[in-house]
C-alpha cells in the first residue's frame, strides 16, 4: 500500500507564474489536508477537502490559492501569480475518514516550491 | 500563543541520554500525535494518543497526555545520533490538525 505520495518533490517558478502541486491520498482515504511549512516553523493548515468538497478552508489566503479534490485523480494546491514568500514546504496529508474517530493523517514528502 | 506548542524550542544532549519535550494546548482535541522531522525532509508519523489516553508507548517513546492542564510530553529513552531531528505535536479537531513550531533535538555522539 503506497503512502501519501506528492509531484513534484522540487518545484521552482518565477514570479507570475502558476504552480500545480498534486497529491495522491493513500488507497482508500477520503480525506486530504494541505499545510505548508515556511522555514524554522511548524506546519499550518490551509485546507481540507473530501472528493469533490471543500470542508474547510479557513487555512488558505484570500487570493491566488485554490484547491480542489476531484471525485477521479489526485488533489490539486494550485498557486496563481507566485509571489517570493509563497516558497514554502507544501505538505499533503490524508485520512481514512472522520468516521474513524482517529483523524489519524498520515503525510506525503511534500513539495518544496521555490520562487525565483 | 498558538495551539501546540512544544517546549523547549531546542534542546542538546548527549546520545545515551533521555529527551523529554512537551507541548501545550489550547482547545479541546479529539487526539494528539508527534511527528518527527529530519532537516528537509517530510514528516514521520510517531505517535497517536487519544484524547481518553493517558500515557502510550511505542519503541523508545513515551508519550503522556494530560487533558486537564492541556499538555502531552514525549520521552525519547536512550537517545541515538539518528533521533536527531524537529519534533513536533499536532493536536486534532474536527479533521485538521495544528502544529506547534517544534523543538529541534539534537544527539552529540
Amino acid at each position: 500500500n503506497a503512502g501519501v505520495m506528492q509531484n513534484p518533490r522540487h518545484l521552482v517558478r518565477r514570479r507570475g507564474q502558476e504552480a500545480r502541486l498534486r497529491c495522491s491520498p493513500m488507497k482508500g482515504h477520503s480525506h486530504v489536508y494541505w499545510y505548508r511549512q515556511l522555514p524554522e516553523e511548524g506546519l499550518k493548515f490551509m485546507v481540507y477537502l473530501q472528493k469533490e468538497n471543500i470542508i474547510d478552508e479557513s487555512g488558505m489566503p484570500k487570493e491566488r490559492f485554490s484547491a480542489e479534490f476531484p471525485k477521479e485523480g489526485p488533489s490539486i494546491l494550485r498557486i496563481q501569480q507566485v509571489v517570493r514568500g509563497d516558497s514554502a514546504a507544501y505538505f499533503c496529508a490524508s485520512s481514512p475518514g472522520v468516521g474513524t474517530g482517529t483523524y489519524e493523517q498520515y503525510f506525503g514528502p511534500g513539495t518544496r516550491l521555490t520562487v525565483t | 500563543s498558538q495551539q501546540g506548542e512544544e517546549d523547549p524550542q531546542a534542546l542538546s544532549i548527549q546520545e545515551g541520554e533521555n529527551a523529554t519535550m512537551n507541548c501545550s494546548y489550547k482547545t479541546s482535541i479529539n487526539n494528539l500525535q508527534w511527528y518527527r522531522q529530519n532537516s528537509g525532509r517530510g514528516l514521520v508519523h510517531l505517535i497517536l494518543i487519544r484524547s481518553n489516553e493517558r500515557e502510550k508507548h511505542s519503541g523508545r517513546l513515551r508519550v503522556t497526555l494530560d487533558t486537564s492542564k492541556k499538555s502531552s510530553s514525549l520521552l525519547i529513552t536512550a537517545s541515538r545520533a539518528a533521533d536527531t531531528a524537529s519534533y513536533f505535536c499536532a493536536t486534532a479537531n474536527a479533521g485538521k490538525s495544528t502544529f506547534g513550531d517544534g523543538t529541534t533535538l539534537t544527539v552529540k555522539p
